[in-house]
């Protein structure tokens, strides 16, 4: 089993959806969570950092659920703009230790 | 801003050749930094940890000749691919913790393209 899966996707979906992304991990000690935006041929950016609690940004809003293993990325209202690829990461403990990432999901906003 | 640079962006070169691939961190000092190779359409795939003043940490399946690490100071880490082949040419990133974060932050990559 993988460590951080992912739905690779595509995910096409119209202009003003809903669209929402899971990851699993398979580290029941994993610490830190992450979701990371990718455009084509570029590095990935830091979008959001998930809490236990939820958090929200926007139209961006991060989960964490611990006893299913799993985070999520619900994203509201999709612009076009919003096409990427969504990669989630996992850390295994604080401080300076190793993340892992997901494949990506692939997200295509359509007009 | 950025807060991790790279340099360079994109290098085309001959099988054969050896090239190195300079990591920054700008502002801040990374005592710890990570080096990953995308190849298209594929996940990131971390190749080794850069330990400022010490020896690299190399994942499994990494040879540690082939891609050699130096992490000379608490700014700067440098990857060497030696003797390119074809089948290395892929998408190299860096990256750094700022902080005492787990928080990673990616430099703009290297493309390498090996003829």
């Amino acid at each position: 089993r993988k460590e951080v899966e992912q739905d690779p996707g595509p995910f096409n979906v119209p202009e003003g959806a809903t669209v929402a992304f899971n990851c699993t991990y398979s580290n029941s000690a994993s610490q830190s969570f992450f979701w990371y935006r990718q455009d084509c041929r570029k590095e990935p950016k830091l979008l959001m950092s998930v809490y236990s609690s939820g958090n929200e940004d926007g139209r961006f809003t991060a989960q964490l659920n611990r006893a299913s293993q799993y985070i999520s990325l619900l994203i509201r209202d999709s612009k076009l703009s919003d096409s990427a690829t969504y990669l989630c990461a996992v850390a295994n403990s604080g401080g300076y230790q190793k993340v892992t990432f997901g494949t990506g999901t692939k997200l295509q906003v359509i007009p | 801003g950025a807060v991790v640079s790279q340099h360079p962006s994109r290098v085309i070169c001959k099988s054969g050749t050896s090239v190195k691939i300079e990591c920054r961190s700008l502002d801040f000092q990374a005592t710890t930094m990570f080096w990953y190779r995308q190849f298209p359409k594929k996940s990131l795939m971390l190749m080794a940890t850069s330990n400022e003043g010490s020896k690299a940490t190399y994942e499994q399946g990494v040879e540690k000749d082939k891609f050699l690490i130096n992490h000379a100071s608490l700014t700067l880490s440098t990857l060497t691919v030696t003797s390119a082949h074809p089948e290395d040419s892929s998408f190299y990133i860096c990256s750094a913790n700022r902080g005492s974060t787990d928080t990673q932050y990616f430099g703009p990559g290297t493309r390498l393209t090996v003829l």
